[in-house]
């Protein structure tokens, strides 16, 4: 079975600094995804990775992927408020013509404050 | 980026009766879509696939009898929750693969907040 773990769950942190989320996987996958989740909202997707040592970045996120640990980090720089959301990452449990049946992680809810 | 909607957006219904939730993909075709159950404060569960012109596919634990899915068109599939149970109170939500973009963009839509009283 495939397991996901995102950690931490909870993220407060004050503006201006750094930190990195984590999202372990349990088996290989052919994808990786990273979405960003407002209150009240649906999914908004930050980030696909498709290969070993992939790393994409877009503001001040930045998401990279080692399959062979079988680990994706999601790094904020210099926080700001309007990061403020849940992150899930997710891990596409299909192979081949399966592909696209995503597994999500339980999510990080970070809060940023001045 | 293609777009994916959902209607309603919300509804609520008396405990027994059923509800349909469209998922529609407004700008590209998708021969699949998934379709998604979110608790509040919780992650996303993935319910089954659905494939156009074929029987879409449930994950383990998933009730295919409530759940009734159809892909009739490849721009549309619905999901209807039958009698339908205050413990089916959720969000749901479905997303789509735009397959003929290469993106691998998985695109989600609005989602459908059910309560059932």
């Amino acid at each position: 079975e495939l397991k996901v773990e995102q950690n931490p769950l909870f993220l407060s942190m004050q503006e201006g600094k750094n930190y990195t989320i984590y999202c372990n996987y349990s088996t290989t996958s052919d994808r990786l995804y990273w979405y960003r989740q407002d209150p009240g909202k649906s999914l908004e997707s930050l980030f696909v990775l498709l290969s070993n040592g992939a790393v994409k970045q877009e503001g001040r996120l930045m998401a990279s992927l080692d399959t062979k640990a079988r680990l994706s980090t999601l790094h904020i720089t210099a926080a700001v408020h309007d990061l403020s959301a849940t992150y899930f990452c997710a891990v596409d449990r299909g192979r081949g013509s399966t592909l696209g049946r995503l597994y999500f992680g339980r999510g990080t809810q970070l809060t940023v404050w001045p | 980026g293609a777009v994916v909607s959902q209607h309603p957006s919300w509804v609520i219904c008396k405990s027994g009766t059923s509800v349909k939730i469209e998922c529609r993909s407004l700008d590209f075709q998708a021969t699949t879509m998934f379709w998604y159950r979110q608790f509040p404060k919780q992650s996303l569960m993935l319910m089954a696939t659905s494939n156009e012109g074929s029987k879409a596919t449930y994950e383990q634990g998933v009730e295919k009898d409530k759940f009734l899915i159809n892909h009739a068109s490849l721009t549309l599939s619905t999901l209807t929750v039958t009698s339908a149970h205050p413990e089916d109170s959720s969000f749901y939500i479905c997303s789509a693969d735009d397959s003929g973009s290469l993106s691998y963009e998985q695109y989600f839509g609005p989602g459908t907040r059910l309560t059932v009283t």
